[in-house]
């Protein structure tokens, strides 16, 4: 059983494209954590959310509470993107799930 | 900037033998995690510890682990009588607030210990 579901599992695009990872889980408070996975394996936090949007740079994040979804956006794709992204969401404890990842391959 | 530190980064170890990786959380951190990752496969959570005990284990952190908070900077996992399929990548995480009952802290990550169990 998987608490949190990701897709796309792989997605490959062109250099300046728009792209989208979803996010839907069925466990979990209110809140959403998106990771960045280098392909060294480091792991970086992108955001965390628990309501509407949030953009840092390229980077846009949203989600609905209501229908536990949530989208990572990428504008303006550059090969630097190319990673694994991963969305986490905790439990009421201090336990989190995570998704099994999206990687992206940015292709110049 | 601080940073979690984790050490060392790459440990080899005999099937059976016993192993401690180490983590230095961010200084004014509370809440500290073990997560770990098999090659190809998803993050699993593993145990959180905040107050000098464990707040919350998964039911991977068998009898086999144990955590421990040994002075004030140092958190350590250890894995007893390792098997083959403990190989993987073991993230250490802190945070300055907990998880769970409305709560939501960002968690930073250290870069990761990968075990190789022969």
């Amino acid at each position: 059983k998987n608490e949190v579901e990701q897709s796309p599992q792989n997605l490959t695009a062109q250099e300046g494209e728009f792209i989208t990872i979803n996010c839907s889980y069925s466990v979990g408070i209110s809140a959403l954590h998106w990771l960045q996975q280098h392909p060294g394996g480091g792991i970086v936090s992108l955001f965390m959310l628990s309501s509407g949007k949030k953009k840092h740079g390229r980077l846009i994040a949203t989600i609905n509470i209501q229908e536990k979804h949530s989208s990572l956006h990428i504008t303006a794709s550059h090969p630097r993107d190319s990673a694994v992204y991963i969305c986490a969401v905790p439990n009421t404890g201090n336990q989190f799930y995570f998704g099994t990842g999206t990687s992206l391959t940015v292709i110049p | 900037e601080p940073e979690v530190t984790q050490t060392p980064s790459h440990q080899v170890t005999q099937m059976g033998q016993e192993v401690i990786l180490r983590c230095v959380p961010i200084s004014n951190h509370l809440y500290f995690y073990w997560y770990r990752q098999i090659l190809g496969q998803k993050v699993e959570f593993l145990v959180s510890f905040y107050n000098n005990e464990i707040s919350e284990k998964s039911e991977i952190f068998d009898d086999q682990f144990s955590v421990e908070r040994p002075d004030g900077s140092n958190f350590t996992l250890k894995i007893r009588s390792t098997k083959l399929e403990d190989s993987a990548m073991y993230f250490c995480a802190s945070s300055d607030g907990g998880a769970g009952r409305g709560g939501y802290n960002e968690q930073f990550f250290g870069p990761g210990t990968r075990l190789t169990v022969l």
